[in-house]
């Protein structure tokens, strides 16, 4: 069973436009991280943020963290064609399940030029 | 530096028959760990390997097993084929103790 649900499942805006998906999750976590995923093939790993951390950035991403509301917000800045892809929030549980991830069902994002 | 490799990238099988995937780790890491993605879902963790031993695992019937190598590469062995676990079979490697993972870029399992 799936950890998490992102919102929207499906986001297309243009070029330039701020990209802003969401992740909720229902159990305690040591933390949540944020990988992005091209045309169904391999995962790549972009942020990682602790449950003691509220907002954290990388580049072009923030990603927000509200433990009370048991939710994640990923926000892509000045979004280009290549952020195209599905992106998926993965929670690790507490007690610290190794790195073991839960994943959401993912938000699939067009940028269109 | 080599990222995560799998082998193969396609495969078709038919119901009821057995298949073996392959999976070699980012070069250091020593932790490897499965998932199955069905189309248009995210990934289920199947299991995890350390040390040659199946660490944790999920919620996957004993149809699912594997195995880690002393070079901790792993395989991934699925018997008795249903249409039902076609999808696509990601590896992921880490270090002990490290929480991201990284990922290879999958098989994609067909049942027919």
């Amino acid at each position: 069973s799936q950890q998490g649900e992102e919102d929207p499942q499906a986001l297309s805006i243009q070029e330039g436009e701020n990209a802003t998906m969401n992740c909720s999750y229902k159990t305690s976590i040591n933390n949540l991280q944020w990988y992005r995923q091209n045309s169904g093939r391999g995962l790549v790993h972009l942020i990682l943020i602790r449950s003691n951390e509220r907002e954290k950035h990388s580049g072009r991403l923030r990603v927000t963290l509200d433990t009370s509301k048991k939710s994640s917000s990923l926000l892509i800045t000045a979004s280009r064609a290549a952020d195209t892809a599905s992106y998926f929030c993965a929670t690790v549980r507490q007690p610290n399940a190794g790195n073991m991830l839960t994943f959401g069902g993912g938000t699939r994002l067009m940028v269109k030029p | 530096d080599a990222g995560v490799t799998q082998s193969p990238t396609h495969l078709i099988k038919t119901r009821g028959q057995q298949v073996t995937l392959r999976c070699s780790p980012k070069s250091g890491h020593d932790t490897v760990s499965w998932y199955q993605q069905a189309l248009g879902q995210g990934p289920q963790f199947i299991f995890q390997y350390y040390e040659e031993e199946e660490r944790q695992r999920g919620n996957f019937p004993d149809r699912f097993s594997g195995h880690q190598f002393p070079n901790y590469s792993s395989e991934l062995n699925v018997n008795a084929l249903l249409l039902g676990d076609s999808a696509l079979y990601l590896c992921a490697s880490s270090l002990a103790g490290h929480e991201k993972l990284f990922f290879g870029s999958g098989t994609q399992l067909s049942v027919l």
